[in-house]
């Protein structure tokens, strides 16, 4: 069974940096674009990123384009998103979507979700 | 402000269809798919229907969805109780290089 486990949120201060994991199992994890999708409290989805397969490719949305890096270690069936200069607006639940493809529809199309990490960025 | 648009809620009786309604432009929905996830709160989103009209293995056919123009819609028919959840359109952005998702739709089912 495809499973996605995220890992690293937690409390940090504003300006702060945050490394977030997530560890797919079960799939061919260097086939497939992988992405992540951020839910705010009360607010809804966002999609903030999103990696090709090989991970030459990379996609931003304005709202964290230079101040998140995705990243992904196909060695180690791995998705990353370092996030730096965090703001109070960027405390949500994460949650890494694996795509059906390795590019193109990769991007928007997610058959598995893990079950998200909660980042909260205050003071 | 999502770029793509939808009504905040929307509700029927069982057994009743409902219909929810995601508006864009020319650069999202008008030249690209459009797809449609559920979410209870507190689960991992699901995929609803991929590529504008298409179901997953899994979904029951209660689910359809359509696309025209800049705008498209997911129908739900012979509505259940746990079809309550929330419903969120997204597609490719071609000037944004990134995916949106629409503001997401609350249905209850009364």
């Amino acid at each position: 069974e495809v499973q996605l486990l995220e890992s690293g949120g937690g409390l940090v201060q504003p300006g702060g940096s945050q490394r977030l994991s997530c560890t797919g199992s079960a799939f061919t994890f260097s086939n497939y674009a992988m992405n992540w999708v951020r839910q705010a409290p009360g607010k809804g989805l966002e999609w903030i990123s999103g990696i090709r397969d090989s991970g030459v490719n990379t996609y931003y949305a304005d709202s964290v384009k230079g101040r998140f890096t995705v990243s992904r270690d196909n060695s180690k069936n791995t998705l990353y998103l370092q996030m730096n200069s965090l703001r109070a607006e960027d405390t949500a639940v994460y949650y890494c979507a694996k795509g059906t493809f390795g590019y193109s529809y990769g991007y928007v199309e997610f058959d598995f979700w893990g079950q998200g990490t909660l980042v909260t960025v205050s003071s | 402000q999502s770029v793509l648009t939808q009504p905040p809620s929307a509700s029927e009786t069982p057994g009743q269809r409902v219909t929810i309604s995601c508006s864009g432009s020319s650069s999202n929905i008008g030249s690209n798919y459009i797809y449609w996830y559920q979410h209870l709160p507190g689960t991992a989103p699901k995929l609803l229907i991929y590529r504008n009209d298409r179901r997953p293995s899994g979904v029951p056919d209660r689910f359809s969805g359509s696309k025209s123009g800049t705008s498209a819609s997911l129908a739900i028919s012979g509505l259940r109780s746990d079809d309550e959840a929330d419903y969120y359109c997204a597609a490719w952005d071609d000037s944004l290089s990134g995916v949106v998702f629409g503001g997401g739709t609350k249905l209850t089912v009364l």
